[in-house]
């Protein structure tokens, strides 16, 4: 399957700096990403949709002046937390889709690893 | 999307098959069925995906009911690596929203 990259894969930072996180397609061209969000025990919440070229698509209940999404080239994303607070401490997942044909269903997802925010 | 349910947890015997069902009774005509899993602390990776036929790669089989209201996901022999949370997801578009999945427990 296609391989996506994530940097850092853990951050700490302290409360009140902002923090980028980076999301790669690395054998493929990702014209959408996705931005997902998943607290300790719980499931992945979608937080937003990134077009190469055009803002983002954000999720009901996130703030898009905090969680800056920029999706500059075919295979980069970045998630920017800004004013990071204790309460933004979670695990970060992004992933990139292919342009796939135009019937539904043939084209997949494919996620990063991962990367683990803790704010102070 | 149609809403999905999962049992919240199962085990399986080592070298065992593991079938893990997934109820989605409100799926429209071109809705999807997904699979995907998370081993813990890592990013979700793909398994198998259908629309009305079954469907077998080299992870697992997909079983999708004739009215399509539920499906089984088969792992034919499964190992200690696939302890995970599995994830049925049915949806229209490209978005992807998790429910919270079924925790597999393989043991030797």
């Amino acid at each position: 399957g296609a391989v996506v990259s994530q940097h850092p894969s853990w951050v700490i930072c302290k409360s009140g700096t902002s923090v980028k996180i980076e999301c790669r397609s690395l054998d493929f061209q990702a014209t959408t990403m996705f931005w997902y969000r998943q607290f300790p025990k719980q499931s992945l919440m979608l937080m937003a949709t990134s077009n190469e070229g055009s803002k983002a698509t954000y999720e009901q209940g996130v703030e898009k002046d905090k969680f800056l999404i920029n999706h500059a080239s075919l295979t980069l994303s970045t998630l920017t937390v800004t004013s990071a607070h204790p309460e933004d401490s979670s695990f970060y997942i992004c992933s990139g889709l292919p342009p796939g044909l135009a019937t539904r269903g043939t084209d997949t997802q494919y996620f990063g690893p991962g990367t683990r925010l803790t704010v102070l | 999307d149609a809403k999905t349910t999962q049992p919240t947890s199962m085990d399986c015997a080592e070298g065992r098959a593991a079938n893990l069902p997934c109820n989605h009774s409100t799926i429209s005509g071109n809705e999807y069925v997904y699979w995907y899993r998370q081993i813990h602390s890592q990013g979700p990776q793909y398994i198998i995906h259908g629309l009305k036929n079954n469907e077998t790669n080299e992870m697992a089989s997909l079983i999708i009911t004739e009215d399509r209201k539920s499906s089984t996901l088969i792992l034919p022999h499964a190992t200690l690596r696939d302890t995970a949370v599995y994830y049925c997801i049915v949806t229209l578009t490209d978005k992807l929203i998790f429910g919270t999945g079924t925790r597999l427990q393989v043991f030797p």
